[in-house]
């Protein structure tokens, strides 16, 4: 089965500062890689999917990027409501996979 | 509104087996494969597997390979996940999902939290 790594596993960052997560395949899933963020005692909720593009009703403010096996999302100006866990799931081959998760929190 | 809707909590004992349900609506139903994932407490996600309940085709993963059945009932656009065989690890909360366009996975239920105690 196809790994997903992701890193960093915690930022501390500020309201309006940016943050970028990364996420790394052990082998190519094309562009299909999608982005969720999930708040404590909530399901998932889709971001980004294809690698980049912008689920519906998700702000501007977020982005993916990435094909192959290297992937980012960015998150440009931080708001109070996006301090979570963000993680990334691979469409290309069944076993479907997840990363680790990458946890943003406020410094 | 696309709404996935699933079972109360549940508590079990090691050994016993768990069947949590999900209700779909607002969609035809047939035309998009459900997953099921499994999070346990503080950790990350774990696809278990899916079923396309136009075609009745189901895929799990090796993980849960033969601990695992997903069903579904088309005239009540349920969908349905049971493990057997419970251990303790296997306390966590588990979601159903819709499979969505490309590698998304666009709408998924509230969660059912399954407790495994003696």
């Amino acid at each position: 089965e196809i790994v997903l790594t992701q890193s960093p596993a915690t930022l501390s960052l500020s309201p309006g500062e940016s943050a970028t997560l990364s996420c790394r395949a052990s082998q190519s899933v094309g562009s299909y890689l999608a982005w969720y963020q999930q708040k404590p005692g909530q399901a998932p909720r889709l971001l980004i999917y294809d690698a980049s593009i912008r689920a519906t009703g998700i702000p501007a403010r977020f982005s993916g990027g990435g094909s192959g096996t290297d992937f980012t999302l960015t998150i440009t100006s931080l708001e109070p409501e996006d301090f979570a866990v963000f993680y990334c799931q691979h469409r290309s081959t069944l076993p479907l996979t997840f990363g680790g998760g990458t946890r943003v929190d406020i410094k | 509104q696309v709404q996935l809707v699933q079972s109360g909590a549940e508590v079990k004992k090691p050994g016993a087996s768990v069947k949590v349900s999900c209700k779909a609506s607002g969609y035809t139903f047939s035309g998009y494969h459900i997953h099921w994932m499994r999070q346990a407490p503080g950790q990350g996600l774990e696809w278990m597997g899916w079923v396309n309940p136009n075609t009745g085709a189901t895929k799990y993963a090796e993980k849960f390979q033969g601990r695992v059945t997903i069903t579904w009932d088309m005239s009540i656009t349920t969908a349905y996940m049971e493990l057997s065989s419970l251990r303790s690890d296997d306390t966590a909360v588990f979601y159903c999902a819709r499979d969505g366009v490309g590698s998304s996975i666009d709408y998924w239920g509230q969660g059912t939290l399954v407790t495994v105690s003696s």
